[in-house]
């Protein structure tokens, strides 16, 4: 069965530096989001994606946050200069069409900010 | 900014039991949605519900979604110790998901 998949599964930095999260996803999918869980919180909205454009955003992605679908395969987070409250879980999801509700997750990416 | 608020946030029952999980927004979504998540792993969707006052049932786990569609209710029967996890709703409100704050759940044998 496709999935989506997510490199690097554990990613650590040091504060300021980018990072840059890599997501596959299923593959004739048209949209695709990322959403981040903060240790303890609740999954948390950061961006829906279509048609190579930013479609919705939360107040979370602000500048520092960017995406990117580089090759029409490729599905990326950069974070410009992280932050300590940058530390968090961050899944990748894709949906096939409008016409359906089912997002397929990723396993996430746990990123670590010293 | 929606909300949705999760009841109860922590739960241990014994295996055998019923028990029911809440999920509630004082929004209207389009759908709503129950996802299990393990630790260490994304979450995997369990079941949408889409038309208020939708019933659906899968093996002894039912789902409910209000007939204002801003609330919805898990009931599982016969709890077994499989069932332990975390469970989030969400409501889909254009393209956005809103996540639920979580109910932990832990069956005891």
């Amino acid at each position: 069965e496709p999935e989506v998949t997510q490199t690097p599964s554990h990613q650590v930095t040091q504060m300021g530096q980018e990072v840059i999260l890599r997501c596959v996803p299923i593959s004739n999918h048209l949209y695709f989001y990322w959403y981040r869980q903060i240790l303890g919180q609740k999954v948390e909205f950061l961006v829906s994606f279509y048609n190579n454009e930013i479609s919705e955003k939360s107040e979370i992605f602000d500048d520092q946050f960017s995406v990117e679908r580089p090759d029409g395969s490729n599905f990326t987070l950069k974070i410009r200069s992280t932050k300590l409250e940058d530390s968090a879980m961050y899944f990748c999801a894709s949906l096939p069409g409008l016409y359906t509700d089912t997002q397929y997750f990723g396993p996430g990416t746990r990123l670590t900010v010293l | 900014t929606q909300l949705l608020e999760q009841s109860p946030q922590f739960l241990s029952i014994q295996e055998g039991e019923n028990l029911t999980v809440y999920c509630n927004s004082s929004s209207v979504f389009s759908s709503l949605q129950w996802y299990r998540q393990e630790p260490g792993e994304g979450p995997v969707l369990l079941v949408t519900v889409v038309t208020g006052g939708e019933v659906k049932k899968l093996k002894r786990l039912t789902f409910q979604f209000g007939d204002a569609r801003k609330d919805s209710s898990l009931h599982i029967t016969a709890a077994q110790p499989g069932d332990t996890g975390l469970y989030l709703c969400a409501g889909r409100y254009n393209e956005k998901l809103t996540f639920g704050t979580g109910t932990r759940l832990t069956i005891i044998p």
